[in-house]
Parts: structure tokens; sequence; C-alpha cells
């Protein structure tokens, strides 16, 4: 089906270690977006991609790494997890006035 | 820096009644503004998105209002119904299609 994936939908890991959250969209669009989402601060931008290979950060990008070698993927990784990056992950991407957002990653480190 | 603010935080009301969510915004210079819900667990879905030169946007018992120059948006709920129990976020849209999000206002509709 069309549309725009998040794997894996559950993660929990130990502080230190890397993790990997993905994301992939159908429609080919431009614009990728990472979002976290924490009780109290709605979603904040991480980094986001107006195309392949050009990435860029948002409003909290410490602690996180982005990719984009391909238009459908763009996936987030944390390279020595913290507990504080315990949150709920989104990803979005648009075309035009319309953005489009994943189911989310709950991710926990402990 | 943009900040969204979103107010009240929680409402409940009795089904059949009408609300309005109110958003307010710092920095003027913004492209749209729309509105989300998002339900327990779930993903955002777009309610409505009002461009900049527009002052308002309906989609059924929705209606949502910007004026630019107060920093303020309102999402009206016509008729409110169990079914709209949710959680309702304003974002803003910046340059480059980036959006700022307030914190939401969590509804509970009750039958």
């Amino acid at each position: 089906d069309a549309g725009i994936t998040q794997s894996p939908r559950y993660k929990i890991t130990e502080t230190g270690r890397q993790v990997t959250l993905m994301c992939h969209q159908t429609w080919s669009h431009s614009y990728m977006f990472w979002y976290r989402q924490d009780l109290g601060h709605g979603l904040r931008l991480i980094y986001y991609s107006a195309a392949a290979d050009i990435t860029d950060k948002g409003e909290v990008p410490d602690g996180y790494v982005v990719s984009r070698s391909k238009t459908e993927n763009f996936p987030l990784t944390l390279e020595s997890a913290t507990r504080s990056q315990t949150s709920v992950y989104f990803c979005a991407s648009s075309r035009g006035d319309t953005q489009y957002f994943g189911p989310g990653t709950r991710l926990t480190v402990l | 820096k943009q900040e969204v603010t979103q107010i009240p935080a929680a409402l409940s009301v009795p089904e059949g009644e009408n609300l309005v969510l109110n958003c307010s915004f710092t920095d003027s210079a913004i492209y749209n503004l729309q509105w989300f819900r998002q339900d327990p667990g779930k993903g955002l879905t777009s309610l409505l998105l009002i461009q900049s030169s527009q002052r308002e946007q309906t989609s059924g018992r929705l209606n949502a209002s910007l004026d630019k120059s107060s920093g303020r948006s309102t999402l009206y709920i016509a008729a409110s119904q169990p079914g709209d129990s949710a959680t309702y976020l304003c974002a803003v849209w910046e340059y480059g299609n980036k959006l700022v999000f307030g914190a939401g206002t969590i509804l509970r509709v009750k039958s």
C-alpha cells in the first residue's frame, strides 16, 4: 500500500547503544522530516531533508544522525542512546501544502 | 524563534456543545497554519490547512480561522461528539516546509 511507514513500531534499548529508526515513503515526496514527541512539548523537529543527499538540522538535532541516499528512505540514527532520548518519534513527508505522518516509533532507553 | 502556544491544555465537554480551541504564535511571518488531530498511540491526521493569504477554512463541523497580524488561530468544533475526543495540535509552517507545533489540547467529549 502507498503511504509512509516506520519501523520498528516499538523499541527498547540500553544507554550507550546505537539505534536506527527507519522511515519509508512511497510517494516520492521531496521533503522528509523527523520529529520527536514528548509530554508537554508537542512535536519538535530533529532533522529534515529537502531531497536525496540534502539534510539539515532542526530544533533538537544533538545526539542524532540522518542520511538520505534514496528519495524514499530517511533513517534516523541515535549514535549512543541516552535516557533523555526516550520518546515517540514521527517521520513525515510533504509535497506542496500537506505533510503526511507515519504511525510513530515508541523508543524506550533504559 | 517561533513559539506556538495552545490554550486550553485540556478540555472536557458534554456531547453536543460547540467549542473553541485556541492557538497563538509569536512570529507572524508564517506560510501556512495547520490543525491536526492525534488519537492515542496514533500518528497525526491533518484536519485543516489555512494558507497565509486566507482567513479561514471549513470542513464539515470544523472551522479554522487565522489572524496573522495578531498571531492567533482558532479551531471551532460544532455539535461535538464523543468521536471528536482526541488531541488537537496546531502547527505553523516556516520556510523550508518546516512545522513548529504547539503542545496540543486534549479534548474529551462526554456522552
